[in-house]
C-alpha cells in the first residue's frame, strides 16, 4: 500500500510553453504533499508544499509564479511549471503523507518527472 | 535546510554489511531519523526510521545513538542492487523533509 503515482515519467516540450506534473495518492488521502527539483548528481531540494483546498507554501528562493501548485483534492497534486525555460530542465519528485493510519509520519515518494525544455 | 551529515561515498563488498553512519547533533526530542535512498532517476525509497529505540525490519537495522546524535544505518547483507545514494533526514512528524548531500554506496562484486 501507500503508492504514489507521478505523471508523466518523462517530458520534452518547446522553451516558452507550460508543462504541468501531476502527483496522485493511490490508496490513501493526503492533505499534505511535496514537490521537489533535483538536477544532476545533486540531491533533492525542497520547492514548496502542497496543501489541499489552500495556497502552496514555497520555499526561499523558489517562484510561486513560475511553478504554480494546485492541490484540489485529497489524493492529487499539481505542479505546473510556466513558460518553462532550458533552466528549468530538471528532475521532479512529489512526495505525500497519508492523513492518518500506520506510517504517517513518512513520507511516500513518486517516481519523479524528467523535464526536458529545448 | 538539512541538519545531517554523512559521508560523501562509500564502498562495500557484496555480501558483507554495510554501514553507513549519519551525524544529526542538532536533532530536537521530538524529531524522527529517516532513511531513504535512490537508485538513479528514481524516486527515494523509504529504508526504516526511528525515534529513539533501534529499529530493525526486512530491509535494514538502524542504531541510534543513546543521545540521539548520531545513527547508523545496517544492511546486512549488501546486494549489488543496494547500491544506490543514501540519505540520513530528521524531522518531526507533519514537517517537510530537507534532503542532505547523501552517501552514494556502491557494492563491489
Amino acid at each position: 500500500g501507500a503508492v504514489v503515482s507521478q505523471h508523466p515519467s518523462w517530458v520534452i516540450c518547446k522553451s516558452g510553453t507550460s508543462v504541468k506534473i501531476e502527483c496522485r495518492s493511490l490508496d490513501f488521502q493526503a492533505t499534505t504533499m511535496f514537490w521537489y527539483r533535483q538536477f544532476p548528481k545533486q540531491s533533492l531540494m525542497l520547492m514548496a508544499t502542497s496543501n489541499e483546498g489552500s495556497k502552496a507554501t514555497y520555499e526561499q528562493g523558489v517562484e510561486k509564479d513560475k511553478f504554480l501548485i494546485n492541490h484540489a483534492s485529497l489524493t492529487l497534486s499539481t505542479l505546473t511549471v510556466t513558460s518553462a525555460h532550458p533552466e528549468d530542465s530538471s528532475f521532479y519528485i512529489c512526495s505525500a503523507r497519508r492523513d492518518r493510519g500506520p506510517f504517517n509520519e513518512k513520507l511516500f515518494f513518486g517516481s519523479g518527472t524528467q523535464l526536458s525544455v529545448l | 535546510d538539512a541538519k545531517t551529515t554523512q559521508p560523501t561515498s562509500m564502498d562495500c563488498a557484496e555480501g558483507r554489511a554495510a554501514n553507513l553512519p549519519c551525524n544529526h547533533s542538532t536533532i530536537s526530542g521530538n524529531e524522527y531519523v529517516y532513511w531513504y535512498r535512490q537508485i538513479h532517476s528514481q524516486g527515494p525509497q523509504y529504508i526504516i526510521h526511528g525515534l529513539k529505540n533501534n529499529e530493525t525490519n526486512e530491509m535494514a537495522s538502524l542504531i541510534i545513538t543513546e543521545d540521539r546524535k548520531s545513527s547508523t544505518l545496517i544492511l546486512p547483507h549488501a546486494t549489488l542492487r543496494d547500491t544506490a545514494v543514501y540519505y540520513c533526514i530528521v524531522s518531526q512528524t507533519g514537517n517537510q523533509f530537507y534532503f542532505g548531500t547523501g552517501t552514494s554506496l556502491t557494492v563491489i562484486p
